[in-house]
């Protein structure tokens, strides 16, 4: 079936270092890739997304390439800062279904 | 932004109870709400996924008479765990969405901790 693969956490970075969470999928189609984002104590939010092969998602400076032919939707961070600690979630969702299944979840803590 | 609640954020019951957990949408009319369950250090896991009005779809191995879940507006879904068992202890999260887009907003989560 469907499914996520993410990086282990946690990722601890000084401030201002440059990230890197890896992430690959297995999907039967051609699917959207998402990142979530949770802050302690708040529910996930949208970071990022991408809908087609090739394109790029970025927020907050935060990106995200799909690329098919490795199957990965890295996110990357040139310069991280302590208010970025939180649980990242990469995710695929299918066209048709709006269901969304997520990897495990990569904590990263930002020291100052 | 799009704001979904949950109620309680937290609860502890005791076995063979049953606790109703709510989930609300603030700001927007969610045509589809799913329910997720999240154990520790693990992903979330769609258990189903309800349209207003409608019978919820759930996923395969959810149990649908241990987990009933009610759509009946379109800021309201709630989700009653059943006879509830220490092993049902987790964390339970809501999402919701406009209907038609791939976009879901999601709650807080609810603990629900079952001596």
């Amino acid at each position: 079936g469907d499914s996520v693969t993410q990086m282990e956490g946690p990722v601890t970075l000084s401030e201002e270092a440059f990230l890197t969470i890896n992430c690959t999928y297995t999907a039967t189609g051609y699917p959207s890739l998402f990142w979530y984002v949770q802050y302690p104590g708040e529910g996930l939010q949208l970071l990022l997304k991408a809908t087609k092969a090739d394109d790029k998602g970025s927020n907050k400076g935060f990106e995200a390439t799909y690329r098919k032919e490795t199957t990965s939707f890295h996110l990357e961070k040139g310069s991280v800062q302590v208010s970025d600690s939180a649980v990242y979630f990469c995710a695929l969702m299918m066209d048709s279904s709006y269901k969304l299944i997520f990897g495990s979840g990569t904590r990263l803590l930002v020291r100052p | 932004g799009a704001v979904v609640s949950q109620h309680p954020s937290w609860v502890i019951c005791k076995s063979g109870t049953s606790v109703k957990i709510e989930c609300r949408s603030l700001d927007f009319q969610a045509t589809t709400m799913f329910w997720y369950r999240q154990f520790p250090k693990q992903s979330l896991m769609l258990m189903a996924t309800s349209n207003e009005g409608s019978k919820a779809t759930y996923e395969q191995g959810v149990e649908k008479d241990k987990f009933l879940i009610n759509h009946a507006s379109l800021t309201l879904s709630t989700l009653t765990v059943t006879s509830a068992h220490p092993e049902d202890s987790s964390f339970y999260i809501c999402s919701a969405s406009e209907g038609g887009t791939d976009t879901q907003y999601f709650g807080p989560g609810t603990r629900l901790t079952v001596l």
